[in-house]
């Protein structure tokens, strides 16, 4: 099957400029994450959907980062304006439900750097 | 809520050799264990997990016991080869809870 789609692979950017992710999951997946991964540092997440509902955005940084998922599906992660910190791969997963007992397939990422 | 601890956060074993890694989790109620691997500049994927109502399963080389009186839940890999090396993260969470709780992930170095 299809894998979790993302767009760009890698950008680079300075500080205070916008940056936008895409994401396509799994098809019939109706659970989407998204995750910032530092360098040397687990996975966190930022935002988790199910469906075209938000589940939990308890770490996304909401004065910079915004994410949405319109009509259930694909995604978007934006960033504005960008920090140096925010320097990261920016990884979307998609579940077929709830996490317990289904695997989280992930994509391969988008990695930010910024200048 | 739900916190994953994860030892050592450096593995360096000789191929050939056994390697195991462990984690502890805080809530009783946490009845799914996942364990991802991630190779470097990879993303992570699915290697093994399990339910509670088990102690133990295993896939060839890879096993992963359970011990839910202790909290506690470990990794085992067997005759390791050098692509075993990689950042492999534990992760705990229950049916009543949308989230993944992670560990901060083991880097297991293989050595020739």
């Amino acid at each position: 099957e299809a894998g979790v789609a993302q767009s760009p692979r890698y950008k680079i950017i300075e500080k205070r400029q916008s940056v936008a992710f895409w994401c396509n999951p799994i098809s019939g997946h109706a659970t989407l994450y998204w995750y910032q991964q530092i360098l040397g540092q687990g996975p966190k997440l930022l935002i988790q959907f199910q469906n075209n509902g938000v589940v939990d955005d308890s770490q996304l940084p909401k004065d910079r980062f915004s994410a949405e998922r319109l009509k259930g599906v694909d995604s978007t992660l934006k960033i504005q304006p960008a920090k140096l910190e925010d320097s990261a791969v920016y990884l979307c997963a998609s579940s077929s439900g709830q996490v317990s007992g289904n695997t989280i397939y992930f994509g391969e990422g988008s990695w930010l750097t910024v200048v | 809520g739900e916190n994953v601890e994860q030892h050592p956060s450096t593995l360096s074993v000789q191929e050939g050799d056994s390697a195991v890694i462990k984690c502890t989790y805080s809530d009783s109620a946490s009845n799914y264990f996942p364990w991802y691997k991630q190779e470097l500049g990879k993303r992570p994927q699915l290697i093994i997990d399990i339910r509670s109502n088990v102690g133990e399963k295993k896939d060839q080389r890879i096993a992963v016991t359970l011990n839910k009186t202790a909290k506690h839940f470990s990794l085992h890999i067997t005759e390791t080869q050098p692509e075993d090396s990689a950042v492999y993260f534990c992760a705990a969470t229950s049916d009543s809870n949308y989230q993944l709780i992670w560990g901060a992930g083991t880097k297991l170095i293989i050595k020739p």
